[in-house]
């Protein structure tokens, strides 16, 4: 069964420094990743998604992340943050073939930004 | 505007009832999903549906039920048999059922449910 990793609970930092979400998933078959934001008392949005191709995925509000197959991670980067950017980061994976492979969450990272 | 509506935002309830809660999507898309998200917890799946009157079990089923008679309602069902159902409720829809789970999924505002 596939699985989501993601390292930290809550990463707290300051208004306009970098951040990294770290997610690491357990599966020897190609995969779908995404990540997805969570922000106070509402449903979940897509940030962005690795199918395939470039290993670089390029996301909304300036996020990024990197597939690394060797190391089976799928990090969540961005440069600069602002304190809008406060809200749960949820990693997903799931297989290409879709039907009835289900999408596997991780528990969540907390980004609290401060000014 | 298209999306995905959840009722009510706020829900509460006795224990030992059943309450229903409501999903409309006018996206057009062939699948739902509900999950369950508890904190620390991540998203629990209870049940989806890739086409009108058909639904399986997801991973937390017991104590859930739910019906699926128009595209774009899924409501769902918290019965007395479920043990701890306070938590927020997310539901989800995704375009083409054939690609279903690996396909971007959209979500409602949520319904938080709390047993008193």
């Amino acid at each position: 069964a596939q699985s989501v990793t993601q390292l930290d609970s809550q990463v707290p930092v300051f208004e306009e420094a970098p951040v990294e979400l770290r997610c690491n998933y357990s599966s020897s078959v190609s995969v779908y990743l995404f990540w997805y934001v969570q922000y106070p008392n509402q449903g979940l949005q897509l940030l962005l998604k690795y199918l395939s191709g470039s290993t670089l995925v390029k996301g909304i509000n300036g996020f990024e992340a990197e597939f690394n197959k060797s190391q089976t991670s799928f990090h969540l980067r961005k440069p600069s943050v602002h304190i809008s950017d406060t809200a749960e980061y949820f990693c997903a994976v799931t297989k290409p073939w879709g039907g009835s492979e289900k999408l596997v969450f991780g528990k969540g990272t907390k980004l609290t930004v401060n000014p | 505007d298209g999306g995905i509506t959840q009722s009510p935002k706020y829900l509460f309830r006795k224990e030992g009832q059943n309450v229903t809660l409501s999903c409309e999507q006018n996206l057009n898309h062939d699948a739902m999903y509900w999950y369950r998200q508890d904190p620390g917890q991540g998203l629990r799946l209870i049940y989806y549906s890739q086409i009108v009157n058909d639904f399986q079990k997801g991973d937390i089923a017991e104590g859930y039920s739910v019906s699926r008679e128009k595209k774009e309602s899924f409501p769902l069902t918290v019965t007395s048999a479920q043990k701890n159902p306070t938590a927020f409720y997310l539901c989800a829809s995704t375009p083409d059922r054939g690609l279903s789970f690996a396909d971007t999924q959209y979500f409602g505002p949520g319904t938080r449910l709390t047993v008193l």
